[in-house]
């Protein structure tokens, strides 16, 4: 089945550890983003790609890196440069504009 | 200014009435226009979309656009116990690099059984 899939479910990050969150999709979609959501808020958008070896700053994207090496994937590193990450991260996925966003299940990030 | 704003609630509303959701955004050059469900940890999913100004109607959801405004609205009629959920509103916008979608904080909705 066509899809977006996140992993891990549940990620659990230490004091100055960076730690990276999967995004993989099989929709053939161009564009890939990346959103923050805490509790009781909207998504904020963290990094978003059109093409491969492309990617833009969302409005959050300080504390976080990303890359676009394949169409299928776009990996995000919550650096420890980050200081506040714990909060609930969805992936999601568009074949264009104008189209509806396909997101994934998402990852809950917390800070031991 | 928030970019997209919206009511975060709680809109409380009795089973089999009207519940009326809005949203206003900032950027007049945004094309199209989102409206999302999220259930407590769970993804969002799409509702109804407009690119238009005026309604759309899609079984028991009426969204509105008017775009000399800046502002869409989600009608939902016939409201059911099972529509307690978040809406989120989502305006989209081209940048540079491709399809900007910006959402609200979201409004939390509540139908009383």
């Amino acid at each position: 089945d066509g899809g977006i899939t996140q992993s891990p479910k549940y990620l659990f990050r230490k004091e100055g550890q960076n730690v990276t969150l999967s995004c993989e999709q099989n929709l053939n979609h161009d564009a890939m983003y990346w959103y923050r959501q805490d509790p009781g808020q909207g998504l904020r958008l963290i990094y978003y790609s059109q093409i491969v070896n492309d990617f833009q700053k969302g409005d959050i994207a300080e504390g976080y890196s990303v890359s676009r090496e394949k169409k299928e994937s776009f990996p995000l590193t919550v650096t420890s440069a980050q200081k506040n990450p714990t909060a609930f991260y969805l992936c999601a996925s568009r074949p264009t504009g104008n189209e509806k966003l396909f997101f994934g299940s998402g990852t809950q990030l917390s800070v031991l | 200014q928030k970019e997209v704003e919206q009511n975060s609630g709680p809109l409380s509303v009795p089973e089999g009435a009207i519940a009326s959701l809005n949203c206003t955004y900032s950027d007049r050059g945004s094309q199209s226009f989102f409206w999302y469900r999220q259930y407590s940890g769970k993804s969002p999913e799409l509702i109804m979309f407009i690119y238009s100004n005026g309604d759309k109607e899609d079984g028991r959801f009426t969204a509105q656009l008017n775009k000399a405004s800046q502002y869409v609205s989600l009608l939902i009629r016939d409201s059911q116990p099972s529509d307690s959920a978040t809406y989120l509103c989502a305006v989209e916008s081209r940048r540079t690099g491709g399809f900007k979608t910006i959402f609200g904080a979201g409004t939390r909705l509540f139908v009383k059984a």
